[in-house]
């Protein structure tokens, strides 16, 4: 089945960048989207269509997707932006919808 | 305001079933509206389950599901149910309703999530 690999955790300091990859097999030929969540609370979709916000997400939200390897990037992190972070993308070949392993984001 | 709203949590034996429901709150549910439910285990990654169209009914499961899930719907009543069958404790997670109007394999509306305990 396919999988998609995140690193389990990514620190920043407040106002820096954070960076959270995503890994699978011919990731770039699909649509990759971006979840945020907090502890508690249902998650949030950040980034849909490999790079677009949807209404109400902040600029600060960004995402690319190229080759096997899709990236979320938060430009200027904030403490409000600790939270889970999970990407998923669609499998064709299941015609099933896949997470990543998930991404703790800890803002120092 | 545009929501799903669900069912309050749930405490099964092993072997029971469940029926958790997916309410829609200011839209209605039409040909075009694909509700998908996806459970979260404790500490894990969401998991997609399958979805159903909420106006015509038609449903895909995800292959660990089939057999397991059932997924149905009450376009009058704009309401969507899961109800999963044969539970074990590895079935503890809490449930949850989305909506993909993106047309992008994205959830762009979640439910509140149920909790759906599985303990003798």
């Amino acid at each position: 089945s396919y999988g998609l690999t995140q690193p389990p955790s990514v620190s920043v300091s407040p106002g820096q960048t954070a960076s959270i990859t995503c890994s699978g097999d011919k990731l770039g030929d699909r649509y990759v989207c971006w979840y945020q969540q907090k502890p508690g609370q249902s998650p949030v979709l950040v980034i849909f269509q490999d790079r677009k916000r949807p209404s109400g997400i902040p600029e600060r939200f960004s995402g690319s997707s190229s080759g096997n390897t899709a990236t979320l990037t938060i430009i200027g992190t904030q403490a409000m932006d600790e939270a889970d972070y999970y990407c998923q993308a669609w499998d064709s070949t299941t015609a099933s919808y896949v997470f990543g392993t998930g991404t703790k984001v800890t803002v120092l | 305001q545009v929501q799903l709203v669900q069912s309050g949590a749930e405490v099964k034996k092993p072997g029971a079933s469940v029926k958790v429901s997916c309410k829609s709150s200011g839209f209605t549910f039409t040909a075009l509206s694909v509700i998908h439910w996806v459970r979260q285990a404790p500490g894990q990654r969401p998991e997609w389950m399958g979805w159903i169209n909420g106006g015509n009914g038609n449903t895909k499961y995800s292959q660990k599901f089939q057999g397991t899930v059932i997924v149905s719907t009450d376009p009058s009543a704009n309401t969507v149910y899961m109800e999963l069958s044969s539970l074990r404790s590895e079935d503890t997670a809490i449930y949850y309703c989305a909506r993909d109007s993106s047309g992008y394999y994205a959830f762009d509306m979640w439910g509140q999530g149920t909790k759906v305990i599985v303990s003798s």
